[in-house]
């Protein structure tokens, strides 16, 4: 029962670093996202993967890219790093982005000095 | 532009109390409510949901109402638990897969024993 597991759980990274966040779900789900929290600010959407094969921009996509490798992982990159990107990062799945539950990850805590 | 609000961030209530937590929406497109969880340092995981061709929606002590009218829902918790205490978001998204899940900021409920 892993569900959606996102890897590593914290990173400190130094400005203009780069580094990937990886996230694989194993529920066989269509749709994976990738969000962002911070405080006071909610969830806030980054890139999203309808689809395999497929990916789109949220909210804030600036500064990030993604790649879907395949059904079952979805990853986010960080090209290089500034400290407005310091945050809390989710990975979610659901089975389509129509009406449906999404499942979380347990977030990647990243710090960039 | 915040299409989901969560005005209050934060309520205290006692333990066997109700507690209600408000969010109110922007979009008449909206079409679907979703209301999760969250605990420190872990993912949200999904509470409760509502489609708008209903008004309530329960799940043991959990219950959610819609006014369409008021582009309003709220969480009820009856009775109140402390293991309720955590942060929970109202979501809402909307048919046709051109938006996906929206997010409010989140209100912290706190549950005193």
């Amino acid at each position: 029962n892993a569900g959606v597991t996102q890897t590593p759980k914290f990173q400190v990274l130094k400005t203009g670093q780069s580094m990937t966040l990886q996230c694989a779900q194993d529920m066989n789900h269509n749709s994976m996202y990738w969000y962002r929290q911070d405080p006071g600010m909610g969830l806030r959407l980054i890139y999203y993967s309808a689809s395999e094969g497929t990916t789109d921009k949220g909210e804030v996509p600036n500064g990030y890219n993604v790649s879907r490798l395949n059904k079952r992982e979805f990853s986010l990159r960080l090209e290089s790093a500034a400290p407005s990107q310091t945050s809390v990062y989710f990975c979610a799945s659901s089975e389509s982005v129509l009406n449906t539950e999404a499942f979380f990850g347990q977030g990647t805590r990243l710090t960039v000095v | 532009d915040q299409q989901v609000k969560q005005n209050s961030p934060s309520l205290s209530v006692q333990e066997g109390r109700i507690s209600i937590l408000n969010c109110d929406y922007t979009n008449s497109m909206f079409d679907y409510f979703l209301w999760y969880k969250k605990y420190p340092a872990e993912g949200p995981t999904f509470l409760i949901s509502i489609s708008s061709i209903k008004d309530k929606n329960e799940d043991g002590r959990f219950t959610v109402f819609l006014n369409k009218s008021a582009k309003h829902l709220s969480l009820h918790i009856v009775p109140s638990q402390p293991g309720d205490s955590a942060v929970y978001f109202c979501a809402a998204s909307a048919q046709g897969g051109s938006e996906k899940l929206v997010f409010g900021k989140g209100t912290k409920l706190t549950v005193n024993p």
